[in-house]
């Protein structure tokens, strides 16, 4: 079935640590994203892509890394973790970064960074 | 900056109740795209529905019906006789047309409980 998958569905990680999440779709979209998702918060975005070798910085960049060496994977890296950290990571794609295309989620990584 | 307004939190009615989830935006985008998103107790993100700003016309699929009105920055989602399946957290969200705007940007989500 196509879609986009995350991995893994859940961490607990210690504070200080490094963490990628990964995110692959197989829909060949060309705009990848990270959302965080907070109670009270809603989601929030942290990067996207709009093409392999292209991202951008979302709402709540600072902490957070990515790549995007091919048109599948979108790889999220918190180089050194810290408890406010810990939320609901979501991945989305669209067929492009145009204003009309909907987005599709992965299922989330739930993290908690002790 | 574009903003997404979900003023109700939490909602809860017995099941074969209508209810309505409210959603005000704010853009100064003259082309934008509204939509909605279900994100039921598994945690998945569902998309239910887009809309652009030039088409009013309100839409029907099933028992969900969404009601866009330009006028009072307004697109509302009503669920006529809900089930418990119904239960889940519903997100409305926008995405303008060029830089920042382009991104989508939610409200904060409102929790609708159905019970039996």
């Amino acid at each position: 079935i196509a879609g986009i998958t995350q991995a893994p569905t859940s961490q607990i990680l210690a504070a200080g640590r490094r963490m990628t999440l990964r995110c692959t779709q197989d829909m060949r979209h060309n705009a990848m994203y990270w959302y965080r998702q907070d109670l009270g918060l809603g989601l929030r975005l942290i990067h996207y892509s709009n093409t392999a070798g292209t991202t951008g910085k979302g709402e709540v960049p600072d902490g957070y890394s990515v790549s995007r060496a091919n048109t599948d994977d979108f790889p999220l890296t918190l180089a050194s973790a810290v408890p406010s950290q810990t939320s609901v990571y979501f991945c989305a794609s669209s067929v492009t970064l145009d204003s009309n295309s909907p987005l599709h989620f992965g299922n989330g990584t739930r993290l908690t960074v002790t | 900056a574009q903003k997404v307004t979900q003023a109700q939190t939490e909602i809860s009615v017995v099941e074969k109740e209508d209810v309505t989830l409210d959603c005000v935006y704010e853009t100064r985008d003259t082309t934008y795209y509204l939509f909605w998103y279900k994100q039921p107790p598994s945690g998945e993100l569902v998309f239910l529905i887009r809309r652009n700003s030039f088409d009013e016309q309100n839409e029907i699929s099933g028992r969900y019906s969404w009601n866009f009105q330009k006028s009072t920055s307004s697109f509302n989602f009503t669920i006529t006789a809900s089930q418990v399946v119904d239960s889940a957290v519903y997100f409305c969200a926008l995405r303008g047309l060029d830089g920042a705007n382009s991104k989508l940007t939610f409200g904060k989500g409102i929790t609708l409980s159905v019970r039996p």
